[in-house]
């Protein structure tokens, strides 16, 4: 079954660090875009971070300097790593894959969430 | 960046309707644009990909259309579980920005 399960989300003061973690199963991480997209609560979906074609990256102005997004193929892991924490990063975290060739396939693969909250 | 801008915010309407929302992106994409549903504390499902394909295993009754600036996504008769809220999402260059939602509310 093609899946993703994050993890690694949790309670985290202003200024601190966090790392989540996105398993993915069924697919290769390495041969697919793998992005980050976090939803605020109660607001709409802000798409955060990608990975694609090797090692390139892409991230959204309001996470970058801040938040940095690897792969580990062995493991075929996502991963997120969150520094400088704010209160406007609180948000559910989602893992998602999208296939990119001649179209846009879109994100047909969606993790959980996991819950990032950050407070003093 | 690309701003999307969907309209409606939000829709009430009724079982059996015909619903459109439209997108529109600050600059032209092609077809390269999504649509997605989700319901209240679950991951967003796929709809609709390349701005008029329909994903495996979605009813027929979404349908998408539009290319370059202007979209809609329309569903003909409304079913119960369709109330939810629906984005849409540029892929034509990062990032890839999200409408801010719509609502569709049974009235």
């Amino acid at each position: 079954e093609v899946q993703v399960v994050e993890s690694g989300g949790g309670l985290i003061q202003p200024g601190g660090s966090l790392r989540l973690s996105c398993a993915a199963s069924g697919f290769s991480v390495s041969s697919n875009y793998m992005s980050w997209v976090r939803q605020a609560p109660g607001k709409g979906l802000e798409w955060v971070s990608v990975i694609y074609s090797g090692d390139n990256t892409y991230y959204a102005d309001s996470v970058k300097g801040r938040f940095t997004i690897s792969r580990d193929n062995s493991k075929n892991t996502l991963y997120l790593h969150m520094d400088s924490l704010r209160a406007e990063d609180t948000a559910v975290y989602y893992c998602a894959r999208s296939i990119v060739a001649a179209y846009y396939y879109g994100i047909d693969v969606w993790g959980q969430g996991t819950t990032v909250t950050v407070s003093s | 960046d690309i701003q999307m801008t969907q309209s409606p915010s939000s829709v009430s309407a009724s079982v059996g309707d015909r619903v459109t929302i439209t997108c529109r992106a600050s600059q032209g994409i092609s077809s390269w644009l999504a649509w997605y549903q989700q319901k209240p504390g679950k991951a967003p499902k796929l709809l609709i990909y390349a701005a008029s394909s329909l994903q495996s295993g979605v009813p027929s009754r979404f349908s998408g259309s539009g290319s370059g600036t202007d979209f809609t996504l329309t569903i003909s008769s409304l079913r119960p579980e369709d109330f939810a809220t629906y984005y849409c999402q540029q892929a034509n260059s990062f990032p890839y920005t999200f409408g801010q939602g719509t609502k569709l509310e049974i009235k």
